[in-house]
């Protein structure tokens, strides 16, 4: 069974400094893809990264990146330059199978101090 | 339209009444998904629709819960009976599988609350 981990229930970062999010995970899967979700006080879940196993290659999106390592199923999520709005629960997922269906982690709450 | 919409945005119920919550995924998305999420938790699998054919509902946590999409796009996740531990939010999401098929898109949510 697919299981995901996030040890961090919360996390707290000063404006413009680095903060890293952990996430690990578990599958018997060798086709799988692994994502960051941002979820708002809105609740309406966003996209931030993907990884696909396959690829060696650390995925980045402009201010996110995702430090992967696959032989340790470990899959960090790095935000440079923290700005207000990146406040929000942060949730990792993977997926794997026929129907992609997510498995998720608990979640971090992410602070942003001004 | 321009993302998935779900309605009602909230819903109160009593306890032993039947709901309906409605999901509208993005136009010509071939999967759709729903999942549930309770407070301060990741959200968990519900059930999984390819078209009109409900191919994975092992998430489903009782046969109080039944899920359709009649033409392969509206779909409606009915609550029968419902209790306390329903209380939750319900998240629709939808991809489209010929076109960077792992991205789910997510609606707004219901926030179901049962009295």
């Amino acid at each position: 069974a697919q299981t995901v981990t996030q040890s961090q229930p919360e996390m707290s970062v000063q404006e413009a400094e680095t903060v890293t999010l952990s996430c690990t995970y578990d599958t018997s899967e060798s086709d799988y893809y692994l994502f960051w979700y941002k979820q708002p006080p809105s609740r309406q879940m966003i996209l931030v990264i993907r990884q696909e196993a396959y690829k060696q290659q650390n995925a980045t999106e402009n201010r996110f990146s995702v430090n992967f390592q696959k032989a340790a199923k470990s899959f960090s999520l790095k935000i440079s330059d923290s700005q207000l709005g990146d406040a929000a629960m942060y949730f990792c997922a993977s997926n794997a199978g026929n129907n992609r269906k997510l498995i998720w982690g608990l979640g971090t709450s992410l602070g942003v101090n001004p | 339209g321009a993302g998935v919409s779900q309605s009602p945005r909230y819903k109160v119920a009593k306890r032993g009444q039947d709901v309906a919550l409605r999901c509208d995924p993005i136009s010509g998305h071939v999967s759709l998904f729903w999942y549930q999420q309770a407070l301060g938790q990741g959200p968990e699998f519900l059930t999984y629709f390819q078209n009109e054919a409900q191919l994975d509902k092992s998430g489903l946590p009782s046969d109080r819960f039944f899920a359709e999409r009649p033409e392969g796009s509206v779909s409606t996740l009915k609550i029968q009976r419902t209790q306390q531990e329903d209380s939750a939010v319900y998240l629709c999401a939808s991809s489209n599988r010929d076109r960077d098929y792992n991205e789910q898109f997510f609606g707004p949510g219901t926030r179901l609350t049962v009295l």
